[in-house]
């Protein structure tokens, strides 16, 4: 079956620090590969995708690179705000089993 | 683009009651919408894929009588919490994919509704 497996929080960094968050996955076939974030009282929302192998997704500074090689998709940032402070979730989609399988979510805080 | 709306955003009810929660797409048509249960350490607990006509499917474990859903439209999913209990507080979310099956379209989420049950 799919799964997903991301790093334990929660992770608190200073302002201007970098960011990792491992994300690896198990899956069959070629599935796509999402992180969403959580901001505190509110849904989730898409932050980047990658749906084939060694795609780099992006946005608002975060990067991850689908590597099929490592079946990873870590989360990276080169240098976070406070604003970053939530929950990031790594998911997977795949048609075989036409749901989305979410990582257990990773919180962050960046401290001023 | 692609924004799902739930409602109501929070609500307390008290035991014994029954409590509907909306979820619409507002720009996109949905044949199928998710719900979602989230606990308070985060992690995020699918229980069931609504059908846009037919019957709900749901996940190993989730109670069908006690959580009715109904996809009686394309933009239109509810989720009834029948005879609520304090156990059945939480957070309850719910998601949708413009364009189907495609691999690549991600999952909308609504803003959640917060449920306290006294």
């Amino acid at each position: 079956g799919n799964s997903v497996t991301q790093m334990e929080g929660p992770v608190t960094l200073s302002e201007e620090a970098f960011l990792t968050i491992n994300c690896t996955y198990t899956a069959t076939g070629y599935p796509s590969l999402f992180w969403y974030v959580q901001y505190p009282g509110e849904g989730l929302q898409l932050l980047l995708k990658a749906t084939k192998a060694d795609d780099k997704g992006s946005n608002k500074g975060f990067e991850a690179t689908y590597r099929k090689e490592t079946t990873s998709f870590h989360l990276e940032k080169g240098s976070v705000q406070v604003s970053d402070s939530a929950v990031y979730f790594c998911a997977l989609y795949n048609t075989n089993a036409g749901k989305s399988t979410f990582g257990d979510g990773t919180t962050l805080t960046v401290k001023p | 683009g692609a924004v799902v709306s739930q409602h109501p955003s929070w609500v307390i009810c008290k035991s014994g009651t029954s409590v509907k929660i909306e979820c619409r797409s507002l720009d996109f048509q949905a044949t199928t919408m998710f719900w979602y249960r989230q606990f308070p350490k985060q992690s995020l607990m699918l229980m069931a894929t609504s059908n846009e006509g037919s019957k709900a499917t749901y996940e190993q474990g989730v109670e069908k009588d006690k959580f009715l859903i109904n996809h009686a439209s394309l933009t239109l999913s509810t989720l009834t919490v029948t005879s609520a209990h304090p156990e059945d507080s939480s957070f309850y979310i719910c998601s949708a994919r413009p364009g189907g099956l495609e691999t690549y379209s991600p999952l909308h989420f609504g803003n959640g509704t917060r449920l306290t049950v006294t």
